[in-house]
């Protein structure tokens, strides 16, 4: 079945340093999304991918989906306190799949004042 | 307005027992999904309802599983024979659609459940 791997685990940073997190995922992919979980919570929507290529950004984010729809990436330019968490990408297959996300194991990120 | 809501927060039960979980999804969503999170690990899918047809059960680990959205709004999860292997954040989500339109899910707060 469809995989959807997340590097690295564990990101501890700077307040001010930069961040990313990669996903990759076994199979052609209809469309990505992003969630983010505060510890404690449930995980929020950031944002859906859905061409090749594609990229979007939202203020300090930036979102990436390869050409191939295989693989995504997360940037966080000048991270913040409050962007501690675990972030997670999950991945649509399509055909058969629709509907049905398959989440990534999760990048938490640690940022230090 | 109101978000997803599940209930119960919590729910620990001794192995062997059935339980069951509810979820009420956002007013007007057509779609909802059960997803079950393990500590350090990403939700995993269970099942997906798009009204109240099970559009795909392929999550579900076993037979002891089963859900069910009679009128298309609230949603009950079952699981019979709990094991502790069942124990685990039972999230739920929702959102406007789905199919071939992807739509953002909406989740709840989950359940956690402790089998003993």
């Amino acid at each position: 079945g469809q995989q959807v791997m997340q590097i690295p685990q564990y990101q501890h940073v700077q307040e001010g340093e930069d961040f990313t997190t990669y996903c990759n995922s076994s199979t052609t992919l209809s469309n990505i999304q992003w969630y983010k979980q505060r510890p404690g919570g449930h995980p929020v929507f950031l944002i859906q991918l859905v061409k090749s290529g594609e990229v979007k950004k939202q203020k300090r984010l930036t979102f990436q989906f390869g050409e191939a729809k295989k693989n995504s990436s997360l940037h966080i330019t000048a991270t913040q306190t409050t962007d501690v968490g675990t972030y997670f990408c999950a991945g649509e297959g399509g055909g058969t799949s629709y509907g049905k996300l398959t989440f990534g194991q999760g990048t938490i990120l640690t940022v230090h004042p | 307005g109101a978000g997803v809501s599940q209930t119960p927060s919590n729910k620990v039960t001794e192995k062997g027992k059935y339980v069951e979980l509810r979820c009420d999804p956002i007013s007007g969503h057509t779609a909802l999904y059960w997803y079950r999170q393990s500590l350090g690990q990403g939700p995993e899918f269970l099942i997906y309802f798009q009204g109240t047809g099970a559009a795909d059960d392929s999550g579900l680990p076993n037979d002891r599983f089963f859900a069910v959205r009679p009128e298309g709004s609230v949603s009950t999860l079952k699981i019979q024979r709990t094991e502790r292997g069942d124990s685990a954040v039972y999230l739920c989500a929702s959102s406007l659609g789905g199919g071939r339109r992807p739509y953002e899910q909406y989740f709840g707060p989950g359940t956690r459940l402790t089998v003993t």
